[in-house]
């Protein structure tokens, strides 16, 4: 049973699309976040939601809307999407926003614009 | 701004040979050090992680890590390698001002060759 799912894995589509990533976390944490690995595998963060509410806004462009309908589950949106955002988007969660700072990482989306 | 530094981008060695991989991060009050572990085609585990107590921390599959604070250091080891662990070694640091924010280092890819 996986703790941290993210749909699809796999994602290849066109410059000027909009597309969206889903992310849910078995585990009962209250906080998610998105990630970005580019091509040379070095990750960044870009949101984190604790209990639906947005904490962390890193600077990524309005492009990029992340939404939490509850706080098992954080989609990531992107709109027009551009070539620099090919890469994988690795969603993760942790127990609480103060603590551990352990995260728990899904197995990523891979996203190709053509 | 805070930073996470890993000194080789690429190791490769033979199995039983011993391992060590550097991590330095910039000073940013009190940390809490991770060492993550991505498979090839597989999602980010943890490997081990240090709070506090003990500065020789054990992780699971034979790894160990030291936290030297002196010289902002956290560098992993593991004695003899075997040829499944061959992947990519991510360390992280959680600055607790920062709150549950990994700031991660750029990766080291690790060949085993058998």
């Amino acid at each position: 049973d996986t703790a941290v799912s993210q749909t699809p894995k796999y994602l290849v589509t066109q410059m000027g699309n909009d597309k969206s990533i889903k992310c849910e976390q078995n585990l009962g944490h209250d906080t998610m976040y998105w990630y970005k690995q580019d091509s040379k595998k070095f990750l960044k963060i870009m949101f984190s939601y604790n209990n639906k509410e947005l904490i962390i806004n890193e600077t990524v462009p309005n492009r990029f809307s992340p939404k939490s309908p509850d706080k098992a589950h954080l989609n990531l949106h992107i709109n027009s999407l551009e070539l620099g955002d090919s890469a994988v988007y690795f969603c993760a969660s942790s127990q609480d926003w103060v603590n551990t700072g352990e995260l728990f990482f899904g197995e990523g989306s891979r996203l190709t614009v053509l | 701004a805070q930073s996470v530094s890993q000194h080789n981008h690429h190791v490769i060695l033979s199995e039983a040979a011993s391992l060590e991989l550097g991590c330095n991060y910039s000073y940013g009050g009190t940390v809490n050090l991770f060492w993550y572990v991505q498979y090839p085609g597989q999602h980010l585990q943890l490997l081990l992680k240090y709070f506090s107590g003990d500065p020789l921390v054990k992780g699971i599959k034979g790894f160990e890590a030291e936290f030297i604070k002196s010289k902002f250091s956290f560098n992993l080891r593991k004695p003899s390698v075997q040829w499944s662990d061959t992947a990519e070694y991510f360390c992280a640091v959680n600055y607790k001002a920062a709150g549950n924010k990994l700031t991660f280092g750029g990766g080291t890819r690790v060949l085993v060759k058998p």
